[in-house]
């Protein structure tokens, strides 16, 4: 079974400052990737979704990136943070199918000051 | 575009009685696959329910079932003889089958917090 990985669990970054949000996934290869921001009333809210390395598809405009270096790395960053992109944030994975069950990660709670 | 709806942002039971919890969604794809998650306190996601758009049976899980019916979009969630460890937030999702089957995002409503009072 799969096991993701997420860290910081929590980080407190002053706006304009950098961010870098990393996870990692085990027990699987070639999974589609996931980035979910979960803010307090708006649901869970996709934010970027990757089928392979190097492949990045963003649902939501906005000053987040994301990036797949590896098979099963997955790095969430931003050049300079906003108040509003305080949430949590929840990497997940799923298998190469058109009926996805998602593993999630246990989620890096992230506030900006 | 595909839409998930969960109506009810907010639900308190007592301990014991039964809750449904609503999920519409909207398609425009034949194939697709509709999810039930339960998020519990410690913030990590599990997995409860998968159903794709051409099994309509309803399914019954201990006291968890789901009733789907597709005339109407909508794939809820009742708990049956509710318990405190039931209280979470549950988030209905959904995922449209491509030919290309890797290019499957999976969209998920806002969520019903769930509160069991003893």
């Amino acid at each position: 079974s799969q096991t993701i990985h997420q860290w910081p669990a929590t980080l407190v970054q002053p706006v304009g400052s950098p961010l870098s949000l990393e996870c990692t996934v085990e027990g699987t290869s070639n999974p589609n990737l996931y980035w979910y921001r979960q803010a307090a009333g708006r649901g869970l809210q996709l934010l970027f979704y990757s089928v392979g390395i190097g492949q990045i598809s963003s649902e939501v405009p906005q000053n987040l990136s994301a990036s797949r270096p590896q098979d099963r790395q997955f790095i969430l960053s931003s050049k300079k943070l906003l108040l509003s992109d305080s949430g949590f944030y929840l990497c997940a994975s799923g298998p190469y199918s058109g009926a996805n069950v998602l593993t999630f990660g246990a989620g890096s709670r992230l506030t900006v000051l | 575009a595909q839409k998930v709806t969960q109506v009810q942002t907010e639900i308190s039971v007592v301990e014991k009685e039964d809750v449904t919890l609503d999920c519409v969604y909207e398609t425009r794809d034949t194939t697709y696959y509709l999810f039930w998650y339960k998020q519990p306190p410690s913030g990590e996601l599990v997995f409860l329910i998968r159903r794709n758009s051409f099994d309509e049976q309803n399914e019954i899980s201990g006291r968890y079932s789901w009733n789907f019916q597709k005339s109407t979009s909508s794939f809820n969630f009742t708990i049956t003889a509710s318990q405190v460890v039931d209280s979470a937030v549950y988030f209905c999702a959904l995922s449209e089958g491509r030919d290309k089957a890797r290019d499957d995002k999976i969209i998920f409503g806002k969520g019903t917090r769930l509160h069991i009072l003893p």
